[in-house]
C-alpha cells in the first residue's frame, strides 16, 4: 500500500506571496493532519481535518488554513508569506479518530523555502 | 506542551541494544505513550505505542513502567541505520489527539 504522499516536494517563494500544498493519504485512511517543523521550534502542529471538517488547530495565525476533500485529499493554504514560513511541512493520515485507529503516519514532507 | 522528557543524545555501538529512555511523570490513565523516529529531513516514522503493558514489534519493544511514568524503547540490534532522532509522545486526547512533539533523543549508532 502506498504512503502518504506529498507534492511538491520543494518549493521556493517570496515574501508576501502565498502557496498551496498538497497531500495524498494512504488508501482507506480518512483523517488528515498537517505539522511545520522549523529548527527553532520543531514540530508543531497546525490541524487536523477528518470527513472534510477540522477538528483540531493549532495556535497558527489566520494565514494559514486548510481544508479536506471528500476523497481525503488535503490542501493547506499560506497566504501572505513570511521569512519565518520557511520549514518542512509535514502530512500525517491515520485510519480514524478513535483510539485504535488513530495512529498517525507521516509523508516526507515539502520543503518550502521563503526569498 | 510536551509532556515527555528525553536525554539530548544518545550514542550506541552497532550491533548493540539501544535502550531510549523516556519520563512521563504526569501522564493520565488514558493516554496512550507513542514512539515516533525521524531520519534527517524526513518525515517521522511510526515506531510503536503502548498504554499500559510493555509492546513489541518488528521495530522494536516499549517497556513501560508499572506506574506508567515513564518508558523504554529497545531497539534490540541496532544497526547504522537507526541513527536518527527518536520521539517519545504521550497523547493527550483532551487536545483532539494531536501529537505534541518535544525535542528528542538524537541517536548516533557507531560502528
Amino acid at each position: 500500500k502506498a504512503g502518504v504522499t506529498q507534492t511538491p516536494r520543494y518549493l521556493i517563494k517570496t515574501r508576501g506571496q502565498q502557496v498551496t500544498l498538497s497531500c495524498s493519504p494512504i488508501s482507506g485512511h480518512r483523517s488528515v493532519s498537517w505539522y511545520q517543523q522549523t529548527p527553532g521550534q520543531g514540530l508543531q502542529f497546525l490541524f487536523e481535518y477528518f470527513s472534510e471538517t477540522q477538528r483540531n488547530k493549532g495556535n497558527f495565525p489566520g494565514r494559514f488554513s486548510g481544508r479536506q476533500f471528500s476523497n481525503s485529499r488535503s490542501e493547506m493554504n499560506v497566504s501572505t508569506l513570511e521569512l519565518g514560513d520557511s520549514a518542512l511541512y509535514l502530512c500525517a493520515s491515520s485510519l480514524g479518530i478513535a483510539k485504535g485507529t488513530d495512529t498517525q503516519y507521516f509523508g516526507p514532507g515539502t520543503r518550502l523555502t521563503v526569498l | 506542551d510536551a509532556k515527555t522528557t528525553q536525554p539530548p543524545s544518545m550514542d550506541c555501538a552497532e550491533g548493540r541494544a539501544a535502550n531510549l529512555p523516556c519520563n512521563h511523570s504526569t501522564i493520565s490513565g488514558n493516554e496512550y505513550v507513542y514512539w515516533y523516529r525521524q531520519i534527517h529531513s524526513q518525515g517521522p516514522q511510526y515506531i510503536i505505542h503502548g498504554l499500559k503493558n510493555n509492546e513489541t514489534n518488528e521495530m522494536a519493544s516499549l517497556i513501560i513502567t508499572e506506574d506508567r511514568k515513564s518508558s523504554t524503547l529497545i531497539l534490540p540490534h541496532a544497526t547504522l541505520r537507526d541513527t536518527a532522532v527518536y520521539y517519545c509522545i504521550v497523547r493527550v486526547y483532551n487536545q483532539g489527539g494531536k501529537l505534541i512533539f518535544g525535542q528528542g533523543t538524537e541517536l548516533s549508532v557507531k560502528p
